[in-house]
């Protein structure tokens, strides 16, 4: 299946910092979709991008999918205690691939 | 139903015994799909149902994993012999439409444990 690389493995944010995460292939992609995953939760979707240069905004979250389609990115801003979790890129024609995952952790 | 509902919950596998995991989509929902997931690791694909017709089955770890969809609507996972390396959570996943551009519905997953 199609492999998304996913950076950072963890991050860790004071309350109110934003954050990014990054999702990267060396394949063009069909469609990037994200997820986020609560801890003891199961993944919950977010957003899908299918056109290059996309961008689509929810409140504090910025997702952006690259002109190339080979790369997405996931910004939240200013985040807030109940953004913990992990969250999740994946993509997929048929079958929906995971990427690996960045953990967000914020301070209070 | 209103979500996916997955059962049980949670479930304890002397190692070589076999177990059966239940997966009821939400209703009228076409495609389904299980996934593994390891602790701190990210969904890894097992299979993948359109209606009762087991599509792609090449992510299922070995001749031990089996599942089923017999009348296109609830799906069991079985593995045989269980080993101390299934141990994770099994998540069961469901979307309305034929492929996956549409957003999956994830249940809460039955937490395997395989001692």
């Amino acid at each position: 299946g199609q492999q998304v690389m996913q950076i950072p493995q963890y991050q860790h944010v004071q309350e109110g910092e934003d954050f990014t995460t990054y999702c990267n292939s060396s394949t063009t992609l069909s469609n990037i979709q994200w997820y986020k995953q609560r801890p003891g939760g199961h993944p919950v979707f977010l957003i899908q991008l299918v056109k290059s240069g996309e961008v689509k905004k929810q409140k504090r979250l910025t997702f952006q999918f690259g002109e190339a389609k080979k790369n997405s990115s996931l910004h939240i801003t200013a985040t807030q205690t109940t953004d913990v979790g992990t969250y999740f890129c994946a993509t997929g024609a048929n079958n929906l691939f995971f990427g690996t995952g960045t953990r967000l952790t914020v301070i209070p | 139903g209103a979500g996916v509902s997955q059962s049980p919950r949670y479930k304890v596998a002397k190692r070589g015994q076999d177990v059966a995991l239940r997966c009821d989509p939400i209703s009228g929902h076409v495609s389904l799909f299980w996934y593994q997931q390891a602790l701190g690791q990210g969904p890894e694909f097992l299979t993948y149902f359109q209606n009762e017709a087991q599509l792609d089955k090449s992510g299922l770890p070995s001749d031990r994993f089996f599942a089923e969809r017999p009348e296109g609507s609830v799906s069991t996972l079985k593995i045989q012999r269980t080993q101390q390396e299934d141990s994770a959570v099994y998540l069961c996943a469901s979307t309305l439409a034929e492929a996956t551009n549409e957003k999956l519905f994830f249940g809460s997953g039955t937490q395997l444990s395989v001692l």
